[in-house]
């Protein structure tokens, strides 16, 4: 059974104040691994991406890197507009390349004080 | 419109009542699936749909039904529901048959049972 965890389960940091999120996982063949933002109220808006391990990816303040058991979205100088929940899910190959549903973890609720 | 579409985006219902929740996506998608989000509980997929068939089923109770016409359409037939039904619903959409196979989710519909 493919599991997500993610940690922690929430994080106040200061405005400018860099830190991780980091995501472990467990899954039969991994196809990808995704990076979702939600803000409260909304839908998961995609951020990233990763098929490998040693892949990184950069979106403004956001990185993400990818091991073969676990992911980080580190966030450089994070202003208050990046407050949201961050969600990791994990996508294997199921159905021989078709569309495969995804595992989520609980999401790590991040919190930019001013 | 762009991007995926839910209606209605706030329902409230009794356990008798039968309703039914619409997800559009205007991506030119093939794929499309429907998430359950519940307090304090990780995004949980119910069903799969590719190229308008039915691929995946999450051991879903019968209760919910779901109706996929073409593959820009998804419904989510509600009947003889129980208070713990009581969740966020999310639709998604992606290419699917690629390694790259991101989704893309809709601004859900709020369910509440009384």
């Amino acid at each position: 059974e493919d599991q997500v965890t993610q940690s922690p389960e929430a994080l106040r940091l200061q405005e400018g104040e860099s830190s991780s999120l980091n995501c472990s996982y467990t899954v039969s063949g991994l196809r990808g691994l995704f990076w979702y933002r939600q803000d409260p109220g909304k839908g998961p808006e995609f951020l990233f991406t990763l098929y490998s391990a040693g892949e990184e990816k950069e979106k403004e303040r956001l990185k993400a890197t990818l091991t073969k058991k676990e992911s980080f979205l580190h966030i450089t100088a994070p202003k208050p507009e990046d407050s949201a929940t961050y969600l990791c899910a994990v996508q294997a190959w199921y159905s021989g390349g078709g569309a495969d549903g995804l595992t989520f973890g609980k999401g790590t609720h991040l919190i930019i004080q001013p | 419109e762009t991007g995926v579409t839910q209606t209605p985006r706030h329902l409230v219902m009794g356990m008798t009542n039968k309703k039914s929740l619409k997800c559009e996506q205007h991506l030119g998608h093939n794929a499309m699936y429907w998430y359950k989000q519940s307090a304090k509980k990780p995004l949980e997929l119910m069903f799969v749909y590719n190229f308008k068939e039915q691929t995946e089923n999450n051991s879903v109770p019968s209760r919910f039904s779901p109706e996929c016409p073409n593959s820009s359409h998804l419904f989510l037939h509600l009947h003889t529901l129980q208070p713990e039904d009581s969740a966020l619903y999310l639709c998604a959409s992606s290419r699917g048959g690629d390694r790259e196979d991101e989704q893309f989710f809709g601004p859900g519909t709020r369910l509440t049972v009384l």
